[in-house]
């Protein structure tokens, strides 16, 4: 089975940067997602990491070890709408095992 | 549609009573997952299909749930006689299935179902 371990809450200031750190243990491992999820609303997607290193998307990177099973989600000039849980989630063949989620609230 | 589409949107439902859910996937997605999502838990498997096949029933709870996907496109999620416990978000996500970013899924905004 899957274990996925991430913080429960992050707070963190409007233009700052928080990084949301993820470990797994995983029987099979295909990759690494990261997902934000907005209060009642869909999971959107916003990262897939299957090999070691930083991946950078505009203002969200996402880096993984495999050797380590660790990753974690950077977000900078952080914004109010940037508010959410954020989901990480690991894929095992067709199967994702999914974190209980961080929920990043932004201050002004 | 553009995205993946789940009807109702919330379900209010006395304890015992059967429930449908649905499910209509992005258009050329083989792929079709269930998931339910309970306050401050993760997402939760429940049921994987390949087509109409399901080679993956190993998350539904009970034998009170079961699931059905026809003409490789819309799926349904039957509950049947409800319980409190079953009070949760149950989401949605399809992919084109295969290999790489063919395994990105992408959800639904849920159905809501509450028991009372």
């Amino acid at each position: 089975g899957q274990n996925i371990d991430q913080p429960t809450e992050m707070t963190a200031t409007e233009g700052a940067i928080v990084q949301i750190n993820c470990t797994y243990q995983t029987s099979g491992f295909n990759g690494l997602f990261w997902y934000q999820q907005h209060a009642g609303e869909a999971p959107t997607f916003l990262s897939y990491n299957v090999l070691d290193g930083l991946e950078e998307k505009g203002r969200f990177s996402s880096f993984l070890s495999r050797s380590k099973g660790y990753s974690y989600l950077l977000l900078k000039e952080l914004q109010m709408k940037d508010s959410a849980s954020y989901l990480c989630a690991a894929l095992n063949d067709y199967k994702l095992s999914f974190g209980a989620g961080t929920t990043v609230t932004v201050r002004a | 549609g553009a995205g993946v589409s789940q009807s109702p949107s919330n379900k209010v439902t006395e304890k015992g009573k059967d429930v449908e859910l649905r499910c209509d996937p992005i258009s050329g997605h083989t792929a079709l997952y269930w998931y339910r999502q309970s306050l401050g838990q993760g997402l939760e498997f429940l049921i994987y299909f390949q087509g109409n096949s399901a080679p993956d029933k190993s998350g539904l709870p009970s034998d009170r749930f079961s699931a059905e996907r026809t003409g490789g496109s819309v799926s349904t999620l039957t509950i049947q006689r409800t319980q409190q416990e079953d009070s949760a978000v149950y989401l949605c996500a399809s992919s084109l299935g295969g290999g790489g970013t063919k395994n990105i899924q992408y959800f639904g905004a849920g159905t809501r179902l509450s028991v009372l």
